[in-house]
């Protein structure tokens, strides 16, 4: 049973434009969701994170959106450059059991068009 | 500084056959995890070490040993390989437990299994 989805597996957006990314989640545990970025043959680099006492946080043009009632999280880029051309994985921290790591999401490949 | 390092970054091995994966970080963490992740999945975790002399398993952990070497390294075995385990596997580091700290990730190592 998957606890953390991404529903898009791809994404096409204009260079310039926003970028909007979804992730939804179904544990009330999770305490923080965080987003990583992954470019091929490389691992997955860590970009910005909210905890669950928090529904948004901003580090220059990504934004995190978190609407704990829906238990949905949005990444906005804006402006959206071709560099931001990648796969992005939602993941979520605190799943309760005593046990560590991460769960992901299956991710969403983001590709910026010219 | 190179943060996560990971060995061998390719390897194929035939059916039955062991092998042990490296993994060391340079940035004095506590935590340490390994996943694996398969085509079109997210990132699962096999294992992961809160601190140094400890281990404890993560959502796939059979067929697989690991060994916190010290606090910089942390193995992961396969004694028997089979073509299940075909995946790319990582390595990842943080300072302490909890998503108020992000996991950093190694480049990954790719391992077929005929």
């Amino acid at each position: 049973d998957q606890q953390v989805k991404q529903n898009s597996p791809s994404l096409s957006v204009q260079e310039g434009r926003i970028s909007i990314l979804n992730c939804d989640y179904t544990n009330s545990m999770f305490d923080y969701f965080l987003w990583y970025k992954k470019y091929p043959a490389e691992g997955p680099t860590f970009l910005i994170s909210i905890s669950s006492i928090k529904d948004k946080n901003e580090d220059g043009r990504f934004t995190v959106f978190l609407n704990k009632s829906a238990k949905h999280l949005s990444l906005h880029i804006v402006p959206s450059q071709p560099g931001d051309s990648a796969v992005y994985f939602c993941a979520a921290s605190g799943a309760g059991g005593g046990a560590d790591g991460l769960t992901f999401g299956k991710g969403t490949h983001l590709i910026i068009q010219p | 500084n190179a943060g996560v390092t990971q060995t061998p970054k390719f390897q194929v091995l035939k059916t039955g056959q062991s092998m042990t994966l490296q993994c060391a970080q340079d940035m004095n963490h506590n935590s340490m995890y390994w996943y694996r992740q398969d085509p079109g999945m997210g990132l699962r975790l096999i294992y992961y070490s809160a601190s140094e002399g400890t281990t404890d398993k993560g959502e796939v952990p059979n067929g697989y040993n690991v060994s916190r070497l010290n606090k910089r390294e942390f193995s992961l075995r396969l004694e028997s390989a089979a073509p299940s385990q075909t995946s790319v596997y990582f390595c990842a580091s943080r300072m302490g437990q909890g998503g108020v700290f992000p996991q950093h990730f190694g480049d990954g190592t790719r391992l077929s299994i005929l």
